[in-house]
């Protein structure tokens, strides 16, 4: 049963040009949410996070946005850059739930920046 | 910032081998170590998760007695497969809490690919 899902399993863009990833969960009990990007032969390292209470976060170039009743998330890149091309994992967790701090993955999303 | 190794990274063995993964916290102290397992094209599904000094709690459909986990001191989980078969051939990835951090804080270590023939 997955609980976190990435429906684009890869996506092209411009450099310069925004990327968008998409990102939707299932569980309501979901209240803080990551994303976290993945190299080749690495591990994921984070990225940007959002906690239930906010509906958007901004660092840099990154922003999340966060629409509870759509439970759906998106992270904008902007501009889109050739070393952003990695796969970007979704990721929920629910620290009241019985499982506790548990991460769920979305399945990730490929993104290539063309230069 | 905090960096997990594994160890392997890589690492081929014959069906019915056992194969023993290392994970380590290098700076920080890590009081739970997760084990995630990744098949291509899919996302990590967390396997167990391992508290130092006691017994690791395991996922569902995950057979405790197939993949034994070791979490002997603050910086040192170990993942071991036992009687390895073609099926288990997958990404494994750790994540380690800092001690210090908050329950969110999770760092990933680098992976070990697993391959049995």
């Amino acid at each position: 049963d997955q609980q976190v899902k990435q429906n684009s399993p890869s996506l092209s863009v411009q450099e310069g040009r925004i990327s968008i990833l998409n990102c939707d969960y299932t569980n309501s009990m979901f209240d803080y949410f990551l994303w976290y990007k993945k190299y080749p032969a690495e591990g994921p390292t984070f990225l940007i996070s959002i906690s239930s209470i906010k509906d958007k976060n901004e660092d840099g170039r990154f922003t999340v946005f966060l629409n509870k009743s759509a439970k759906h998330l998106s992270l904008h890149i902007v501009p889109s850059q050739p070393g952003d091309s990695a796969v970007y994992f979704c990721a929920a967790s629910a620290r009241l739930a019985s499982s506790g701090n548990q991460f769920y993955f979305g399945t990730g999303t490929s993104l290539t920046v063309i230069p | 910032g905090a960096v997990v190794s594994q160890h392997p990274s890589w690492v081929i063995c014959k069906s019915g081998t056992s194969v023993k993964i290392e994970c380590r916290s290098l700076d920080f102290q890590a009081t739970t170590m997760f084990w995630y397992r990744q098949f291509p094209k899919q996302s990590l599904m967390l396997m167990a998760t391992s508290n130092e000094g006691s017994k690791a709690t395991y996922e569902q459909g995950v057979e405790k007695d197939k993949f034994l986990i070791n979490h002997a001191s603050l910086t040192l989980s170990t993942l071991t497969v036992t009687s390895a078969h073609p099926e288990d051939s997958s990404f494994y990835i750790c994540s380690a809490r800092d001690r210090q951090g908050t329950f969110r804080e999770q760092y990933f270590g680098p992976g070990t690919r697993l391959t049995v023939t």
